[in-house]
């Protein structure tokens, strides 16, 4: 079975430009997060989808961050414009639902670093 | 108070020793428990749900302390494979996870 796929797996910007990383979930998995996880620091959930509806997006910086989940599938994440402090790995899981624990798996993530 | 706090290590050991660690997590309300694994520059991957009866998995012994609030994992006869990140995931309302920062293992020939 396909896992999380992301792309791309590295991205260098400067800051002030604008970046967007792509997922895609396992198939049949209703729910999709994205996570930022810093250096040296566990993973921050931004942003939580069920089908394509925002269950959570509490701790995404709004002002700069947004998130879309057309059609319930694929999703994208957007900086702009992205600072310094954006450089991190972004990590997109997917699970079968969130309302009741279900294994959240991962996906191998997108490095990203802002000069 | 940080959610979730773990110490952070690393924890150097031999081939064949036991190494444990712990982690403390902040709202009593919590309901369930995690560790999951992340290789370097890898995502993390469950290794074991925690039950509060305690549980096994192979070499591997979880155990739930909900009076003290802390969970923790034992590692016996470790292997050079056994190193990693063990991150403690704690679930928040709807189950909404919360990661530590990490537990470093390292584990040498």
């Amino acid at each position: 079975e396909a896992g999380v796929a992301q792309s791309p797996r590295y991205k260098i910007i400067e800051k002030r430009q604008s970046v967007a990383f792509w997922c895609n979930p396992i198939s049949g998995h209703a729910t999709l997060y994205w996570y930022q996880q810093i250096l040296g620091q566990g993973p921050k959930l931004l942003i939580q989808f069920q089908n394509n509806g925002v269950v959570d997006d509490s701790q995404l910086p709004k002002d700069r961050f947004s998130a879309e989940r057309l059609k319930g599938v694929d999703s994208t994440l957007k900086i702009q414009p992205a600072k310094l402090e954006d450089s991190a790995v972004y990590l997109c899981a997917s699970s079968l639902d969130g309302t009741t624990y279900n294994e959240q798996f991962f996906g191998p993530g997108t490095r990203l670093t802002v000069l | 108070r940080k959610e979730v706090e773990q110490d952070p290590g690393p924890f150097n050991v031999p081939e064949g020793a036991t190494v444990a660690f712990n982690c403390t997590y902040s709202n009593s309300a919590s309901q369930s428990f995690f560790w999951y694994r992340q290789d370097c520059r890898k995502e993390p991957k469950l290794l074991m749900s925690v039950y509060s009866s305690g549980n096994e998995d192979g070499r591997f012994t979880a155990q739930l302390n909900r009076a003290s609030q802390y969970i923790s994992l034992l590692i016996r006869d470790s292997k050079l494979s056994d190193s990693a990140t063990y991150l403690c995931v704690v679930t928040k309302e709807y189950y909404k996870l919360s990661f530590g920062a990490g537990t470093t293992v390292t584990v040498r020939a």
